[in-house]
Formats: structure tokens, sequence, C-alpha cells
């Protein structure tokens, strides 16, 4: 699987939004990225994913660049309930399904 | 249901004695993962399954760790004479399909302590 590189953390004002990068040059074209947070102990929550196109839900928006090279989870109006830590993971569509978990991004939403 | 049960929530060993967690996927998901995170790191891939067949288990520690997915019954992990070092949160979770671009859901975990 292709490794990823985020921000170890990043803080962000409530109300606004949390841009969160992750860096994955090393991504082939049929690999997809996955978000997933976790929030205190709790288990990693499925956020979004995506291949090449934009993608939103209900929970957050994931930018892709045109090389694929990189990608920003937005979450639109962050709340302190957001504050969690943040997977992105690249991960290959082939025999092996398991998602590779790397260091993820410690985001702090402030009052 | 519509969420991955993993039973029980806590356990506690004493060294060298045996720990068996349980984990019954979403009604439908073949798949099944279980992973291993110690002390909020890193999360450490084990093993898989598809319906009861061990799918990926490359990252399974074999000397003391075994795994099953029984029809009609949990999946189970268990590990034999636990080390202090097994102290971790264990999760597992289900796919509807593995190879098919679906979220994986997870469970909330089992914290095993070893003393």
């Amino acid at each position: 699987d292709a490794k990823t590189t985020q921000p170890t953390s990043m803080d962000c004002a409530e109300g606004r939004a949390a841009n969160l990068p992750c860096n994955h040059s090393t991504i082939s074209g049929n690999e997809y990225v996955y978000w997933y947070r976790q929030i205190h102990s709790q288990g990693p929550q499925y956020i979004i994913h995506g291949l090449k196109n934009n993608e939103t839900n209900e929970m957050a928006s994931l930018i892709i660049t045109e090389d694929r090279k990189s990608s920003t989870l937005i979450l639109p109006h962050a709340t302190l309930r957001d504050t969690a830590v943040y997977y992105c993971i690249v991960r290959v569509m082939d025999s092996s399904y398991k998602l590779i978990f790397g260091s993820g991004t410690r985001l702090l939403v402030r009052p | 249901g519509e969420e991955v049960a993993q039973t029980p929530k806590h356990l506690v060993r004493g060294e060298g004695q045996k720990a068996k967690l349980y984990c019954a996927p979403i009604k439908g998901h073949s798949y099944v993962f279980w992973y291993q995170q110690v002390l909020k790191n890193e999360f450490k891939f084990l093993i898989s399954f598809q319906n009861e067949n061990v799918f990926d288990e490359t990252g399974m520690p074999k000397e003391r760790f075994s795994a099953k997915c029984l029809p009609n019954s949990p999946c189970s992990l268990e590990i034999q004479a636990t080390k202090l070092e097994d102290s971790a949160v264990y999760f597992c979770a289900s796919s509807l399909a593995g190879g098919g671009a679906d979220g994986y859901t997870f469970g909330s975990g089992t914290r095993l302590t070893v003393v």
C-alpha cells in the first residue's frame, strides 16, 4: 500500500472549516483514498473515500488533486465533537483488502 | 444489527493466562478484520476472514494468537499464554464486500490488560 504523510497535529476554531492535508505521492492508479477518525479510544469511524473525483457526504468533503498525489479532508463547520485523530489511508483494491493506518493527525477544535 | 459488537469491553488477565475476545460482525457482511492498537498508537493489522475462511493472516503472531470465524457464531481472537506486551485495545471491523469500495465498520474494541 502507498504510504501517507500527515501533520502530527492541527487545531481550528469551532464553527470554522477544518482542512486536513494528506500527501500520498506514491499512489497508484487503482488505489483509493480513505479517511477515518478515532475519537478518544473508540473504534475508528469511517468518514469518506474517493478515487480521483472530489467527494462530499454529510460529514465531510474530500478534495483530491488532479495528479492524485495529495488530498484534503474538509470539515466545513467544525464542532468540539470533531476533536479526534484523523487517519488518511491509501488502499489497494486488490486481494488484500486490509487498511494500513499511519500515525494520523490529531485535530483539536477550540471553543 | 448495524453495529459490530465486540465483547467483552474490558478483559484483565494475569501473565500466562488465556484471553478470548469476540466479535459479531454486521449481519450480511462477509469480511472480518482484527486490529491491535497499543497505547493509542498505530493500528496493527492481525488477520482477516472471508466468511469462515482465513483471508489474510500476515499480521498474526502465530505462536500464541489464533482466530476463528465459524458459521452462526461470533468470530473470536484467542491469545494463549498472554504476555505484558499483549496489553492493547483489539478492534474488529466488518465489511460487506472486501473488494468493494465501501467503508469498513469498526466495533468499539476490547481493552485487554495483562498484569
